[in-house]
């Protein structure tokens, strides 16, 4: 049971918009900043978002990234097919000292 | 530019102690602010937060791990070695190490652990 929780899977088509969510709790989300990944498949991790809406470089502005309170979102517009992927959300926890990983959200485009 | 390569046994016996190398370039372990962290997925499930060793030799743990977690680090190496005793087949998965600069912005390729008699 992951500290995190996401869908476990969202869809839409092509050229459309979707936003995938992140709950979690004041001791992580809500006092910490959340990290996005992206992860095609057979390949490790990538950084999408980082600080709740920062982009590293090379990353496009297709990909956004919000914090609310204790919940997160990813948006993601202009579907592509090659944006079939899995999508994690991140952050630290302050009561556990760790890192933590949401569950997981499989995005498919239709 | 900076790298990371996962290196170690594939295969590993209940019990046993499993030590997992990462071997890094394109940044210090000595500079401030930067850490290294490990990170697992077992076949066809989430992501598994593990240890993270920062450049001031902090460390810290999964609590739900850290009995049998070590991680240490060699900067002269630009190495850091993550130790798990008391393997299980449950250990079973893909351990990822990843530069923590920006978050996890630079990640390894992944070695495939399996535990099994």
């Amino acid at each position: 049971q992951s500290v995190l929780t996401q869908p476990p899977s969202v869809s839409a088509a092509p050229g459309q918009k979707v936003t995938i969510s992140c709950s979690g709790s004041s001791s992580n989300i809500g006092n910490n900043y959340v990290s996005w990944y992206q992860q095609l498949p057979g390949t490790a991790p990538k950084l999408l978002i980082y600080d709740n809406n920062k982009r590293p470089s090379g990353i496009p502005d297709r990909f956004s990234g919000s914090k609310s309170g204790t919940s997160a979102t990813l948006g993601i517009t202009g579907l592509q097919t090659g944006d079939e992927a899995d999508y994690y959300c991140g952050t630290w926890d302050s009561s556990l000292s760790s890192g933590v990983f949401g569950g997981g959200t499989k995005l498919t485009v239709l | 530019q900076i790298t990371l390569k996962e290196s170690g046994p594939t295969l590993v016996k209940p019990t046993q102690t499993l030590t997992l190398t990462c071997t890094f370039s394109g940044f210090s372990l000595s500079t401030s602010g930067v850490g290294v962290g490990w990170i697992r997925q077992p076949p066809g499930k989430a992501l598994e937060w593990l240890a993270l060793i920062y450049w001031d030799d902090d460390k810290r743990y999964s609590p739900s791990l850290k009995s049998r977690f070590t991680i240490t680090k060699d900067t002269s190496k630009n190495q850091v070695v993550l130790t798990m005793t008391n393997m299980d087949p449950v250990d079973t998965a893909t351990y990822y190490c990843a530069h923590r600069g920006r978050d996890f912005d630079y990640w390894g390729q992944g070695t495939l652990v399996t535990v099994s008699s």
